[in-house]
């Protein structure tokens, strides 16, 4: 079945730096969503791309689609204590999601 | 408007029980969609349901099952637990067209 897979799966950044996840699919993806979990919280919606070459930003996050509908990423600028959490991307197909592994964000002050 | 609710927050079970999961979704969506979450498989979808039919199942053994009653809320049941299924379990409601989940709290299951 179709895999999604993240990297990394972790990273720890300095305050103030930047970071990106990368989100690979083994598959075509239909549409690419992102996610936030804090820790012990659950996931919240951040943004849905749909069409190919999209991008999308949200104050300090920017977001991805691939050419080819195989790859997104999220990068966000000058990283602040409170984007501590695990970023899960998920490809939206016939009204399931499949998550990709996520990466966790540490976020040192 | 209230969001996702999921009772009971926390359960812990013995192997071999079986388990009941409540979801009540925000007020008017009517597919609510199950998933596990756990530290070595991830996030993998298990179910979902619209007016009262499931539409889509993950590939999860036939222990595990669910429903959706009239008002939209929703059960699953795994029975015969194992210690496998220890985890989180997040229901995510949305509307009709809609794309975007919104998760609730979640239940989180331990099997001793």
């Amino acid at each position: 079945g179709q895999q999604v897979m993240q990297i990394p799966q972790y990273q720890h950044v300095q305050e103030g730096e930047d970071f990106t996840t990368y989100c690979n699919s083994s598959t075509t993806l239909s549409n690419i969503q992102w996610y936030k979990q804090r820790p012990g919280g659950h996931p919240v919606f951040l943004i849905q791309l749909v069409k190919s070459g999209e991008v999308k930003k949200q104050k300090r996050l920017t977001f991805q689609f691939g050419e080819a509908k195989k790859n997104s990423s999220l990068h966000i600028t000058a990283t602040q204590t409170t984007d501590v959490g695990t970023y899960f991307c998920a490809d939206y197909n016939t009204d399931k999601l499949i998550f990709g592994t996520g990466t966790r964000l540490q976020v040192f002050p | 408007k209230a969001g996702v609710t999921q009772t009971p927050r926390y359960l812990i079970k013995t192997r071999g029980q079986q388990v009941t999961l409540s979801c009540s979704p925000i007020s008017g969506h009517r597919s609510v969609s199950w998933y596990q979450q756990t530290p070595g498989q991830g996030l993998q979808f298990l179910f979902e349901y619209f007016s009262e039919t499931q539409r889509n199942k993950g590939n999860f053994p036939g222990r595990f099952s669910g429903r959706q009653f009239s008002n939209s809320r929703s059960e699953m049941n795994v029975s015969t637990l194992e210690l496998g299924d220890s985890a989180l379990y997040l229901c995510a409601s949305s509307l009709v067209g809609e794309t975007e989940a919104f998760f609730g709290q979640g239940t989180r299951l331990t099997v001793v």
